[in-house]
């Protein structure tokens, strides 16, 4: 089956601080990548599908793109409602397997 | 509105069986795979499995192969989680969730609210 690595596993950023968080396939899985936010007792948010189209209503300081097996999550300028773990996931086939997360807060 | 709506927060003793529920209303329940997720305690989303309730083809995760059965009901628009004999490395939060597309595999955009299983 295909893994998914994320790094850094955490980070602390300032607000107004450009964040990325990377997202690594273990073999090709074209654009189907997903991103997700889960706040903290809460239920996950899609952010972003097909690798780099936002969901609507989220905000357009997300973003994504690809580079292979390479995916990047990037916050352009962190507010402090962005305080959450955020988690990518392939979807061209089963298992559709999430990675293990990115923790996002503020320093 | 288009909505899942997860049965409640469930406590059991090891070794009991367990079914819980996830009812989707607001759509064609029948053209959309439903997928489950588990998280532990302070841990990651890990992906379960998933069903296509117009003719129940399911897909499991290697990981849950065999330790747990996806179904879904279409009279009642349900789909169901269940357990024949729980462990107590079983207490996670489960959830529901629905991708953006019908008739294909894709992102989790509907999402239920989450059942709460502790099994002590």
């Amino acid at each position: 089956d295909i893994q998914m690595t994320q790094s850094p596993s955490s980070l602390s950023a300032s607000v107004g601080d450009r964040v990325t968080i990377t997202c690594r396939a273990s073999q090709g899985i074209s654009n189907y990548l997903a991103w997700y936010q889960q706040k903290p007792g809460k239920v996950p948010k899609l952010l972003i599908y097909t690798a780099s189209t936002l969901q609507s209503g989220v905000p357009s300081r997300f973003s994504g793109s690809r580079s292979g097996t390479d995916f990047t999550l990037t916050i352009s300028s962190l507010q402090p409602e962005d305080v959450a773990t955020y988690y990518c996931q392939k979807y061209n086939s089963a298992p559709f397997t999430f990675g293990p997360g990115t923790k996002v807060d503020i320093k | 509105e288009v909505q899942l709506v997860q049965s409640g927060a469930e406590v059991k003793k090891p070794g009991e069986s367990l079914k819980i529920s996830c009812k989707a209303s607001g759509y064609s329940f029948t053209t959309y795979w439903i997928g489950w997720v588990r998280q532990m305690p302070g841990k990651g989303l890990e992906w379960m499995g998933i069903i296509y309730p117009g003719d129940s083809d399911t897909r499991y995760s290697p990981s849950f192969q065999g330790q747990v059965t996806i179904s879904a009901d279409k009279s009642i628009t349900t789909a169901y989680l269940q357990w024949s004999s729980l462990k107590a490395s079983d207490t996670a939060m489960y959830y529901c969730a629905r991708p953006r597309i019908a008739g294909t595999f894709d992102a989790f955009d509907i999402w239920g609210q989450g059942t709460m299983v502790i099994v002590s």
